[in-house]
């Protein structure tokens, strides 16, 4: 899986976009770009994903660059329940065996503040 | 739909003790997974399993043992609890074949909080 690099920490204020970048410069043509949070002490959770082209959905916009070699994570209208450390995890597109399991790295620790 | 849960919410151990983490989701999904979170760190894969009957070891196996008897649950024991093994274990499931989700999308339980003193 292609290695990402985030900034460890950005701050928000409420009402405003998070925009969370992301770098992949070494991604493969077959691999996925995957956004997951973690809100303090629950379960990492699912946001979005993409290959190519941008991506919206209900929680969140995915902007990947024509070269994919970075992407940024746009939460349009952030909260304060938006706070949570954000990763961002490359994968190819269908693994098997060990390679399903998600590679977290460090995030970015997203505070949106008041 | 329950998702994925995971029981005890907390423990502590003292050394020596063993235990089992449980783990089920009632999503039908074939791959199922044990991961741990020590503080101020990502996630590591302790053991997966792609289907009933079927394991594997993940990056970090040692003192862990699972099984697979049925698609729904996935224990996880600690054979003889160690100081390192505190951590907050997370269980998380997918399914390649799920009508919704992306086939890699995991969903996770809201883990176990262990103590071994």
């Amino acid at each position: 899986d292609a290695k990402t690099t985030q900034p460890p920490s950005m701050d928000c204020a409420e009402g405003r976009a998070a925009n969370l970048p992301c770098n992949h410069s070494t991604i493969s043509g077959n691999e996925y770009v995957y956004w997951y949070r973690q809100i303090h002490s629950q379960g990492p959770q699912y946001i979005i994903h993409g290959l190519k082209n941008n991506e919206t959905n209900e929680m969140a916009s995915l902007i990947i660059t024509e070269d994919r070699k970075s992407s940024t994570l746009i939460l349009p209208h952030a909260t304060l329940r938006d706070t949570a450390v954000y990763y961002c995890i490359v994968r190819v597109a269908r693994p098997s065996g060990s390679a399903r399991q998600l590679t977290f790295g460090s995030g970015t620790q997203l505070t949106v503040l008041p | 739909n329950a998702g994925v849960t995971q029981t005890p919410k907390f423990q502590v151990l003292k050394t020596g003790q063993s235990m089992t983490l449980q783990c089920a989701q009632d999503m039908n999904h074939e791959y199922m997974s044990w991961y741990r979170q020590d503080p101020g760190m990502g996630l590591r894969l302790i053991h997966y399993s792609v289907g009933a009957g079927i394991t594997d070891q993940g990056e970090v196996p040692n003192g862990y043992n699972v099984s697979r008897s049925t698609t729904e649950d996935f224990p996880l024991r600690l054979l003889s609890a160690a100081p390192s093994q505190t951590s907050v274990y997370f269980c998380a499931s997918s399914s390649q074949t799920s009508g919704r989700a992306h086939p890699h999308e995991q969903f996770f339980g809201p883990g176990t909080r262990l103590t071994v003193l």
